[in-house]
């Protein structure tokens, strides 16, 4: 079946590390989203990339860094300088249809 | 991509229709409004789009008005599995598509 896969689930590290949330999608769809949502807020668009090798910042993008050298990865770096790094992680991809199709997210807690 | 507006709150008993308002004043000629419902602590869910006809699908109807700056999400029959966040967005696809706060729906019993 295809799909989404966002890994790990479940995060913890300590304040100051980078962490790295996988993003990998069998679609083959070439749009790549990454959202945030902080407790009882909507989604928050961090970046987003329309094909391979091309990515562009979303409103919240300092403090994270993504790369997008395959179609079916999108990763995404929380980086040390991203202030109030946890929250809960979303992946997303646009179907032709113009829709978003959502992985089942990734939650990050720095202690 | 266009800025759109709902209320923050709605509650609906069981078994009645559920009509959720969005206003999307600024949406452009060649953007769709998409609605989403995302159930706590996962990934939003797909609803339902259109453009400028009025739409219905196996999950709800959606009645977009003629000049297009609002329209209203109808669950016609909820049941307490719709209590959700709902959100409506317009986008063109293959642009940044951004996420207002959305509607949090309660169906009571």
């Amino acid at each position: 079946d295809g799909g989404i896969t966002q890994s790990p689930k479940y995060l913890f590290r300590k304040e100051g590390q980078n962490v790295t949330l996988s993003c990998e999608q069998n679609l083959n769809h070439d749009a790549m989203y990454w959202y945030r949502q902080d407790p009882g807020q909507g989604l928050r668009l961090i970046y987003y990339s329309q094909i391979v090798n091309d990515f562009q910042k979303g409103d919240i993008a300092e403090g994270y860094s993504v790369s997008r050298e395959k179609k079916e990865s999108f990763p995404l770096t929380v980086t040390s300088a991203q202030k109030n790094p946890t929250a809960f992680y979303l992946c997303a991809t646009l179907r032709d249809t113009g829709e978003l199709f959502f992985g089942e997210g990734s939650r990050l807690t720095v202690l | 991509d266009a800025k759109t507006t709902q209320p923050p709150s709605m509650d609906c008993a069981e078994g009645r229709a559920a009509n959720l308002p969005c206003n999307h004043s600024t949406i452009s000629g060649n953007e769709y409004v998409y609605w989403y419902r995302q159930i706590h602590s996962q990934g939003p869910q797909y609803i339902i789009h259109g453009l400028k006809n009025n739409e219905t699908n196996e999950m709800a109807s959606l009645i977009i008005t003629e000049d297009r700056k609002s329209s209203t999400l109808i669950l016609p029959h909820a049941t307490l599995r719709d209590t959700a966040v709902y959100y409506c967005i317009g986008s063109g696809g293959y642009q940044k598509v951004t996420f207002g706060t959305g509607t949090k729906l309660q169906v009571i019993p």
